[in-house]
């Protein structure tokens, strides 16, 4: 069965600094992996993903990626936070693109300090 | 990616009343949509699968009686809860799968709906 796990359930970083939010899956095949952000009472709206391909993925706001089939991750980062970004954030994995529902980790939730 | 409408955003209802939940893909026919549950500060937990012009796929655990799926056109699903009760209280997500849109887009979720059963 797929999985995903955040080891972080909350991590606090200064404005300006940089972030790394970490995502580790388990799927027995190719995996389709996605980060999410979501903000208080709100739904998902999409980072980045990976399907194939170039290993590091950028996405909106900043965000990239970097898929390491090795080490089973694809972890998040930015180089440099702005107080907006503070959200809940969301690694999941699906794969056999297509119907496939979605395994989500257990989200991490950021806080930005002035 | 998909455009997807989902109403109301929250709701509140008295205990023993049902509540539907509408989910629409706006400019994209869903053959599929996902249902997800979410406690707070708590991650997204798949409820069940809904299919176009057939039964919807529970999740183990998930109520069919008590969550009903309705997936009628290529458009629109509902998740009706019924006899809805306090501990339904919960942030309901429908979802879009990319099929067919091709690989270029995710998964797109619709804003939730926040339940309050009192």
């Amino acid at each position: 069965a797929q999985s995903v796990t955040q080891p972080d359930i909350h991590i606090t970083v200064s404005e300006g600094a940089s972030l790394e939010l970490r995502c580790n899956y388990s799927y027995g095949a190719t995996p389709y992996l996605f980060w999410y952000v979501q903000s208080p009472g709100q739904g998902l709206q999409l980072l980045l993903k990976y399907f194939s391909g170039d290993t590091l993925v950028q996405g909106i706001k900043g965000f990239e990626a970097e898929f390491k089939r090795s080490q089973s991750s694809f972890n998040l980062r930015k180089p440099s936070v702005h107080w907006s970004d503070a959200a809940e954030y969301f690694c999941a994995v699906g794969g056999d693109f297509g119907n496939e529902k979605l395994t989500f980790g257990t989200g991490t939730r950021l806080t930005i300090i002035p | 990616g998909a455009v997807v409408s989902q109403h109301p955003s929250w709701v509140i209802c008295k205990s023993g009343t049902s509540v539907k939940i509408e989910c629409r893909s706006l400019d994209f026919q869903a053959t599929t949509m996902f249902w997800y549950r979410q406690f707070p500060k708590q991650s997204l937990m798949l409820m069940a699968t809904s299919n176009e012009g057939s039964k919807a796929t529970y999740e183990q655990g998930v109520e069919k009686d008590k969550f009903l799926i309705n997936h009628a056109s290529l458009t629109l699903s509902t998740l009706t809860v019924t006899s809805a009760h306090p501990e339904d209280s919960s942030f309901y997500i429908c979802s879009v799968p990319p099929y067919g849109q091709g690989v270029t887009y995710g998964y797109t979720f619709g804003s939730g709906t926040r339940l309050t059963v009192v």
